[in-house]
């Protein structure tokens, strides 16, 4: 079992919708979990970060963690053909010692916003 | 705020020679600098975590002599591909985790194609 799982997609949505995205993992040791939003030939950019259990909104942005559940989900509202990219879940366990955090990613999922 | 820069955006190499990649942090410094292998439709690769003023830590099946690292500042980290070969053509993308923070911001990408 992979540690991160995401569905690749793609998925296609009408401008508007509200989109779900969603990454399972399977190591309890993460704490901390970031959405990417990667376009075409760029580099990935944060969109959030959080690490806690529970909602955080950041405009049409709000994501969503369930430690319990080893589940997270970004939502976006009012979705707008500009959020059409590839969207990546992404990890990290705070380091026993200082030093550097590896993210763990997920394959990303591939989203079309059609006008 | 939190700007990573990386040169060059692309490159076009002969098989058997080298390319030098720089990421640079612009308004910030990292203590550990990231560096990610991405190939189409796929999903990152951590190759390599470098530390300021020490070694970089290699992923298992990454060739440490051939994919050469250099963190020489706060603000500036290279990476080196030796002797590339058309097997090496990728996009690579380097991060940087500030000082203050615990997550990573991502440079633009360098797309790598070895003739």
């Amino acid at each position: 079992q992979k540690e991160v799982e995401q569905d690749p997609g793609p998925l296609s949505v009408p401008e508007g919708a509200i989109v779900s995205l969603n990454c399972t993992y399977s190591n309890s040791a993460f704490q901390y979990f970031m959405w990417y939003r990667q376009y075409s030939r760029k580099g990935p950019e944060l969109l959030m970060y959080t690490y806690s259990s529970g909602n955080k909104e950041d405009g049409r942005f709000t994501a969503q963690v369930d430690k319990s559940s080893k589940y997270i989900s970004l939502f976006i509202r009012d979705s707008q053909p500009s959020d059409s990219a590839t969207y990546l879940c992404a990890m990290s366990a705070r380091p026993l010692q200082g030093g550097s955090e590896k993210l763990v990613f997920g394959k990303g999922t591939k989203l079309t916003v059609n006008p | 705020g939190a700007v990573v820069s990386q040169h060059p955006s692309w490159v076009i190499c002969k098989s058997g020679t080298s390319v030098k990649i720089e990421c640079r942090s612009l308004d910030f410094q990292a203590t550990t600098m990231f560096w990610y292998r991405q190939f189409p439709k796929q999903s990152l690769m951590l190759m390599a975590t470098s530390n300021e003023g020490s070694k970089a830590t290699y992923e298992q099946g990454v060739e440490k002599d051939k994919f050469l690292i250099n963190h020489a500042s706060l603000t500036l980290s290279t990476l080196t591909v030796t002797s590339a070969h058309p097997e090496d053509s990728s996009f690579y993308i380097c991060s940087a985790r500030p000082l203050w923070g615990e997550t990573q911001y991502f440079g633009p990408g360098t797309r790598l194609l070895v003739l």
